[in-house]
């Protein structure tokens, strides 16, 4: 089982909004990734952990932050984002930063 | 630094055609190399992978070779069917696995 879920599936936010976008898996992976994908491009890195702790984190702003409760759950919490910032956002997992990553369904989001 | 370079798309061919997408890339050392495929809609899912020089990564008719001579991972498929047409990356995870590079993406598209 190499499955990756994401919730929501979609995501409409207004600028002034707080929302979370939520990744679990339950394949004892240790690495959990949340990548930004444009349309017609490839996935851009944002976040790498790795045993629960933050240890890539690409430039991102800070209306975006993440955070790692457990091994198994990945958020990523939104304020304050710019319509720039509509995309699908996927989350991946690896069972080290070593190993390969599978990815989940990804959140469509759209910010107005 | 490493990169991944994909020959443009779209790639439009009939049912029962052959498929090549090339994949060459730049790396110090061995990395790993992958194929992602993308649905219309949907997140990434692992076609292939290649751990080590001349392995043969396959899948659900899908074939690549890891060729460091030649630093490629070229995608094939002896008979493509509609329900490929979707957007394939490469992609490499270097020495030190920081993260996936992947290459910009070529859109297939199988007509009937």
């Amino acid at each position: 089982d190499t499955e990756v879920t994401q919730t929501p599936k979609h995501l409409v936010m207004g600028m002034t909004n707080k929302k979370s976008l939520k990744c679990e898996q339950h394949m004892g992976h240790r690495a959990m990734y949340w990548y930004k994908q444009k349309a017609k491009k490839p996935p851009e890195l944002m976040f790498v952990y790795s045993y629960e702790k933050l240890s890539i984190n690409e430039s991102v702003p800070s209306r975006f932050s993440p955070e790692c409760p457990n091994s198994s759950l990945l958020n990523l919490h939104l304020h304050a984002l710019q319509p720039e910032d509509s995309a699908l956002y996927l989350c991946a997992s690896s069972l080290t930063r070593q190993e390969t990553q599978y990815f989940g369904p990804g959140t469509r989001l759209l910010v107005l | 630094g490493d990169s991944v370079t994909q020959m443009e798309g779209p790639v439009t061919l009939s049912e029962e055609a052959f498929l090549t997408i090339n994949c060459t890339y730049t790396a110090t050392g061995y990395p790993s190399l992958f194929w992602y495929v993308q649905y219309p809609g949907e997140g990434l899912q692992l076609l292939l992978k290649a751990t080590k020089a001349d392995d043969k990564g396959s899948n659900k008719g899908f074939e690549a070779t890891y060729r460091k001579e030649t630093t490629s991972f070229h995608l094939e498929k002896g008979s493509v069917q509609v329900s490929d047409s979707a957007v394939y990356f490469c992609a490499l995870s270097g020495v030190g696995r920081r993260a996936l590079t992947f290459g910009s993406g070529t859109r297939l598209q199988v007509q009937p």
